[in-house]
């Protein structure tokens, strides 16, 4: 059974710095990977999709990184700003086309 | 701009006051899902439409129901709504025949019981 862990749950940086979000799988065997982001109270907003066969997608200040052998991927921020402060959930589609979801990291950017 | 609509985006309900959700799209996609989402927690998927095929996640309760009267719209009907529903709602579509079954999600309901 496919399981999705993210580490750590919450994180604190100050402004300016760059960043790195982890989210780890139990099952290599995905169709692609998504992280979304979430403002409190809100929807879902998609930052990236990365296909199982590719190793990174690019938007903006905002890098994920795929892993699938070693089931990691990583979200790198860079140059953070308080806006990014929100809570940053990975999902990964599964072999039955199901989204398992991680529980997120809720990262908060100190002005 | 294509795009996933749910209606309304905050539902007062009382406790046992059947209340429905809706969902419209303009994407075209032939999949769409209903997920539950309490606070602090990540979404759960409680059924979805690929094309008509209508298919319940397991541990779903009877209370939910869902329509889909056509391609474009999708109706999450809670029968007796109890104080444990209480959640964000999201909408969400995705295409098996473009964009590699990505999914995109409308803005959320927040249901409130009362």
């Amino acid at each position: 059974k496919q399981e999705v862990t993210q580490i750590p749950a919450a994180l604190s940086v100050p402004e300016g710095e760059n960043l790195v979000l982890n989210c780890s799988f139990t099952d290599s065997a995905i169709y692609n990977l998504q992280w979304f982001r979430q403002d409190p109270g809100k929807g879902l907003t998609s930052l990236l999709l990365i296909q199982s066969s590719q190793r990174e997608q690019t938007s903006g200040r905002l890098n994920a990184s795929l892993d699938k052998s070693s089931g990691r991927s990583t979200l790198y921020i860079a140059a953070s700003q308080p806006g990014d402060s929100a809570t940053y959930l990975c999902a990964v589609l599964d072999s039955n086309y199901q989204l398992i979801w991680g529980a997120g990291t809720k990262l908060i950017i100190k002005p | 701009d294509a795009m996933v609509i749910q209606n309304p985006r905050y539902q007062v309900t009382q406790f046992g006051k059947p209340v429905t959700l809706s969902c419209s799209q303009t994407l075209n996609h032939n999949v769409m899902y209903w997920y539950q989402q309490k606070s602090s927690q990540a979404p759960k998927l409680l059924f979805h439409y690929y094309d008509k095929d209508f298919n319940n996640e397991a541990d779903t309760p009877d209370n939910f129901q869902s329509r889909r009267p056509n391609t474009s719209f999708c109706f999450l009907d809670i029968r007796s709504p109890g104080l444990g529903d209480a959640a964000m709602y999201l909408c969400a579509t995705s295409s098996d025949s473009r964009s590699n079954y990505e999914q995109y999600f409308g803005p959320g309901t927040r249901l409130t019981v009362t």
